[in-house]
């Protein structure tokens, strides 16, 4: 059964950085585009970032460009999102997902929490 | 900045046919395909439909999808209790981003 499990959140002060992990099971991570989505509290889906199936491209949504860095490790079956200058408007729970063909994406993992907060 | 619009809530009885909206642009759905998920509170969303009227396997045919020019919809026929939860659509933009609606929150009265 193809599984992720993210890890890495936790609570920082603005301007501070994260390295969110997504570790992949069930499936050969490198046949298949991933992303990661967050949701803020009480608040809705936001797409933030996706890769290709081996890493030499990357899309970001405008509010994290420049700021955060998807990058894969295939042989580790580890997906990874390096969050730098955080602002209080990068908390909530931030999903990796894997992806059918690029952009439908039919596993989730349960999230991990990030609070940005001084 | 590209958006998609969908209605905060929507309500139905068991057994009535609710339709959720999605409404976009010619960069988002009107140029590429349209997803649905669902989700309820606390837990990840899950895939409902993809490539504007596909379901994954294990998805309910209750569920289906539809596409029209740059405004898609949800149907949910059969409505049960269970089907009570949040509803995101998403689309790709060509922008290169990736887009998700505002989210309806459907209620079984």
């Amino acid at each position: 059964e193809a599984q992720l499990v993210e890890s890495g959140g936790d609570r920082v002060q603005p301007g501070g950085s994260l390295r969110l992990s997504c570790a992949v099971s069930g499936f050969t991570s490198t046949n298949y585009w991933m992303h990661w989505v967050r949701q803020a509290p009480g608040k809705g889906l936001v797409w933030v970032s996706r890769i290709n199936k081996d890493g030499t491209t990357t899309n970001y949504a405008d509010s994290v460009k420049g700021r955060f860095t998807i990058y894969r490790d295939n042989a580790k079956n580890t997906l990874y999102l390096q969050m730098n200058s955080l602002r209080v408007e990068d908390t909530g729970i931030y999903f990796c997902t894997k992806a059918i063909a690029r952009n439908d994406m039919d596993v989730w993992g349960q999230g991990t929490t990030v609070i940005v907060s001084s | 900045q590209p958006v998609l619009t969908q209605p905060p809530s929507e309500s139905g009885t068991p057994g009535q046919t609710v339709t959720i909206s999605c409404s976009g642009s010619t960069s988002n759905i009107g140029n590429n395909n349209i997803y649905w998920y669902q989700q309820f509170p606390g837990r990840a969303p899950k895939l409902l439909i993809y490539k504007n009227d596909l379901r994954p396997s294990g998805v309910p045919d209750r569920f289906s999808g539809s596409k029209s020019g740059t405004s898609g919809s949800l149907v949910i026929s059969g409505l049960r209790s269970e089907d009570e939860a949040d509803y995101y659509c998403a689309a790709w933009d060509d922008s290169l981003t990736g887009l998700f609606g505002g989210g309806t929150k459907l209620t079984v009265l």
